[in-house]
């Protein structure tokens, strides 16, 4: 049974880049079944999709963050990975990684989320 | 910009049934957008009900229903118990590998 992890620093600066990485125990990510996806909960609030990764290392990015958001596939490690660049306090979050189905669309799997704050 | 709507927060009775709905801020919800549902309860990762409108996922108890209402999605919970007391959170596909959720109903049962 595939398992997602998240790791990764839990405090970054303003204006600095944000680093985390999944990885998928128990399965491979170099499938045609699914993509690999980052979302992310801010405290107290709802969920927002972030972005997605194909085994191929084809991207598919939120429009409203494309342009601080970098995510890739290392399929010898068997991981994915997140970089949001100049973070100010608003990307505070818990992130998760998750799962998406390629035909239905869906998420069947997450990641337990790791919290991320946003301070100096 | 998409919005996809969701009711803020809803309650039911014990017993009761209730149908949360998912919208669109521009345009109806149909199966092409292959609607999914989620319960969150505090601290824990999201877990998925229902997917491509209306296909339980495994373990889901048949309490829990997906559904087209009208011009949106909908997800009804019959029979509420007081473990149903989550927030629920729809999520819909747009296409070019883009999802949009949306922000969440908070679900009372008292």
């Amino acid at each position: 049974q595939l398992q997602l992890q998240e790791s990764g620093p839990g405090l970054v600066k303003p204006s600095e880049t944000l680093s985390l990485t999944c990885t998928a125990s128990g399965g491979s990510v170099s499938t045609t079944s699914y993509y690999w996806d980052w979302i992310r909960q801010p405290p107290g609030k709802g969920l927002e999709w972030i972005g997605s990764v194909y085994y191929s290392g084809s991207t598919f990015y939120n429009p409203s963050l494309k342009s601080r958001v970098t995510i890739s596939v290392d399929t010898s490690k068997n991981q994915f990975s997140l970089k949001l660049s100049s973070v100010t306090a608003a990307d505070a979050a818990v992130y998760y990684c998750a799962r998406r189905h390629s035909s239905h669309r869906y998420f069947d799997l997450w990641g337990r989320g790791t919290l991320v704050t946003v301070s100096s | 910009q998409t919005v996809v709507t969701q009711e803020p927060s809803f309650s039911v009775s014990p017993g009761g049934t209730v149908t949360l709905t998912c919208g669109l801020n521009s345009g109806s919800v149909s199966t092409n957008y292959y609607p999914s549902w989620f319960q969150q309860t505090p601290g824990q990762a999201p877990r998925t009900l229902i997917y491509s409108t209306s296909t339980r996922s495994s373990g889901v108890p048949d309490r829990f229903s997906g559904s087209i209402l009208g011009n949106k999605a909908a997800l009804t919970i019959a029979g509420a118990q007081a473990d149903d007391e989550s927030d629920y959170y729809c999520v819909l596909y747009m296409g070019g590998g883009i999802s949009v959720f949306g922000g969440g109903t908070k679900l009372t049962v008292l």
